[in-house]
């Protein structure tokens, strides 16, 4: 079964990072890539950025940039996402996602919609 | 950057209703258009992409269409379990995603 696993429930210190997990079932993260996406509370998703094959380098929404990092490891199938210089606004669940059933014929491995996903990362800043 | 606009904000309706949501994006962006239902406490998930197409399981009383900068998402008969967030969502093949704000639709 194709999924993402994301790592555990994260409480912060203020000004602290934050780095969290998503272990890929298959070849995923190497075909499709993968996107990060946040809820803060009260607020609609917002996507942080991702990394797909076609580039091999992240993209950041301009919002997080400087902020956040995407990195994945592909000897484990896991991605992670490290955001830095936490504040209260950064409490959120995090998630992470991927297209695999969306027919992309010749543009397989760039952006598009977001069909699987993990199963989400609350985040806790607080003093 | 693009900017996705939603209409309404919220709606209530009864079940059994039509129901239907607008996007709009700041410039053309062809079919480049997703659309998402986020129910709490549940991962988002994709019901129509590229505009029309109807993602995998996901009933026929969804649907979507528009193209350029103004987008339709339209429940045909509201369920009961239809109680949620939906966003509409473009993505740049190179640049990465964008939401729109959201609309929550309620049950009467």
């Amino acid at each position: 079964q194709v999924q993402l696993v994301q790592s555990g429930a994260e409480v912060k210190k203020p000004g602290s990072s934050v780095k969290v997990s998503c272990k890929a079932s298959g070849d995923i993260l190497s075909t499709y890539g993968v996107s990060w996406v946040r809820q803060a509370p009260g607020q609609g998703l917002e996507w942080m950025g991702g990394i797909i094959p076609a580039l091999d380098t992240p993209n950041y929404a301009q919002k997080f940039q400087g902020a956040v990092t995407i990195t994945t490891d592909e000897s484990t199938r896991t991605a992670y996402m490290e955001l830095s210089s936490l504040r209260s606004e950064d409490t959120a669940i995090y998630y992470c996602a991927s297209g695999i059933t969306i027919p992309r014929g010749v543009m397989l491995g760039y952006y598009s919609g977001l069909d699987v996903w993990g199963q989400g990362t609350t985040v806790t800043v607080s003093s | 950057d693009i900017q996705m606009t939603q209409s309404p904000s919220s709606l209530s309706a009864s079940v059994g209703d039509k129901v239907t949501i607008t996007c709009q994006a700041s410039q053309d962006i062809h079919i480049y258009v997703n659309w998402y239902q986020h129910r709490p406490g549940k991962a988002p998930k994709l019901l129509i992409y590229d505009a029309f197409n109807l993602g995998t399981g996901v009933p026929s009383r969804f649907s979507g269409s528009g193209s350029g900068t103004d987008f339709t998402f339209t429940i045909s008969s509201l369920q009961p379990e239809d109680t949620a967030t939906y966003y509409c969502q473009h993505y740049d093949n190179f640049l990465g995603l964008t939401f729109g704000p959201g609309t929550k639709v309620d049950i009467k």
